[in-house]
Order: C-alpha cells, then structure tokens, then sequence
C-alpha cells in the first residue's frame, strides 16, 4: 500500500497569511493527487484533483503543486471560512490511502 | 445534480451486523465507482471499499472478508453489508462517487454513524 505522509499536523494562521501543507507518498504516484478541506460536522470537499487541477467553485487562492512523491497545497491569503482541516490523498490505486490531515487554526 | 443520501447507522454490539445505504440521484450508480470512506471519531480518513462500474469490488485489509459493497441497479442504490463488527470499526461513514476518469472522490454524502459497543 502507498503511504501518505502529510505535514505539519497542525498550524495556526492569521487572515490573511500565506498557508503550505505538503504530502509525500511512499512511492511516485505521478500527479494522482488530490486535496481535500473537512469542516466540523461535514464531509469532506474535494478542492485539488491531478496534483493542481483546482474544482470548480473553488477559489484561486487554493493551489496545488507536485508530482513524483512531493506534493503541496498553498492558500495564498487565508480567509476565515478556510480554518479546517485538509487531506491528501493517493489516487493512483487502491487502496486509495489518506495523509493524517493538517488543521488550520486561528492564530 | 449528483447527490449521496446514506442511512442505516446506528448502535451495534461487537459481533453483530448492519447494512448501510446510499441512495444515489443525478447520476448513474452502476456506471461509476463507488465507494466507502470511513473516519472514526476525532480521527483521520480511511478508505474501506470500491465497486467498480464492471462490478469488481477491492477492500481495506481492516474489512476483508467481513464486509460486503454492493449496489441495487434498479433503485440506484450502494450498500455495504457489515457483519462481525468490532469496535474499531466505529466510525462515520461516507458513500464517495469517483470521477470519471479517475478514481479521486468527487461527490460525498453526508454520512452516516456506527457506533460498535456493548
């Protein structure tokens, strides 16, 4: 199974601030990547797909970046209805395997 | 517009069993991938199950041989039976609809919650 390894854990941020979470997996899944922001009581939204191919809805200030085993997301100018907590996840094969999460707090 | 409406969580005893739903509309459930997503409380994300559109089924080595995904073509419904369960497998679940050409999880629905005690 390829491993997720997601970093950091936790972080705490202003409005405003510059944001990076990155993923490495275990092995090269190309650009099968995709990111994920959880809200309390919600399911998750899938922001990211093919590393940086951003959903539609989402806003540009989201950015995805990576390929191989090194992957990133960036939120440029955090907003306060970003503070959440966000997955990577492989999709090059199944099992399908998550990253622990990073949650986005207030500073 | 795609939308995933899960039911059948509820309180279980360790061994017992329970069937989960997903009534699925907007969309076609056999000619997709299907999935299950679990989180237990306070915890990450876990992939649990796929059946894919030809009707091959994969599964997490936490759930093989314990539990079951299937789907109803006529109701355009995904089930997953789960028999034996433990109390690890506490969690919310979630019924995810992959993307159509790949296996990212577009669509979630809202979820529903097993809770395995005595």
């Amino acid at each position: 199974d390829i491993q997720m390894t997601q970093s950091p854990s936790s972080v705490s941020a202003s409005v405003g601030d510059r944001v990076t979470i990155t993923c490495r997996a275990s092995q090269g899944i190309s650009n099968w990547l995709a990111w994920y922001q959880q809200k309390p009581g919600k399911a998750p939204k899938l922001l990211i797909s093919t590393a940086s191919s951003l959903q539609s809805g989402v806003p540009s200030r989201f950015s995805g970046s990576g390929s191989g085993t090194d992957f990133s997301l960036t939120i440029s100018s955090l907003q306060p209805e970003d503070f959440a907590t966000y997955f990577c996840q492989q999709a090059n094969s199944f099992p399908l395997t998550f990253g622990g999460g990073t949650k986005v707090e207030i500073k | 517009e795609v939308q995933l409406v899960e039911s059948g969580g509820g309180l279980i005893q360790p061994g017992g069993s329970l069937r989960l739903s997903c009534a699925a509309s907007g969309f076609t459930v056999s000619s997709n991938y299907m999935n299950w997503v679990r989180q237990a409380p306070g915890k990450g994300l876990e992939w649990v199950s796929v059946i894919y559109s030809g009707g091959s089924t994969y599964y997490a080595d936490s759930v093989k041989g314990r539990f079951t995904i299937s789907r109803d073509n006529s109701k355009n419904t995904l089930h997953l039976q789960m028999n034996s369960l433990r109390a690890e497998d506490t969690a919310i679940y979630y019924c995810a609809r992959s993307m159509t050409t790949v296996i990212t999880l577009a669509w979630w629905g809202q979820g529903t919650l097993v809770t395995v005690s005595s």
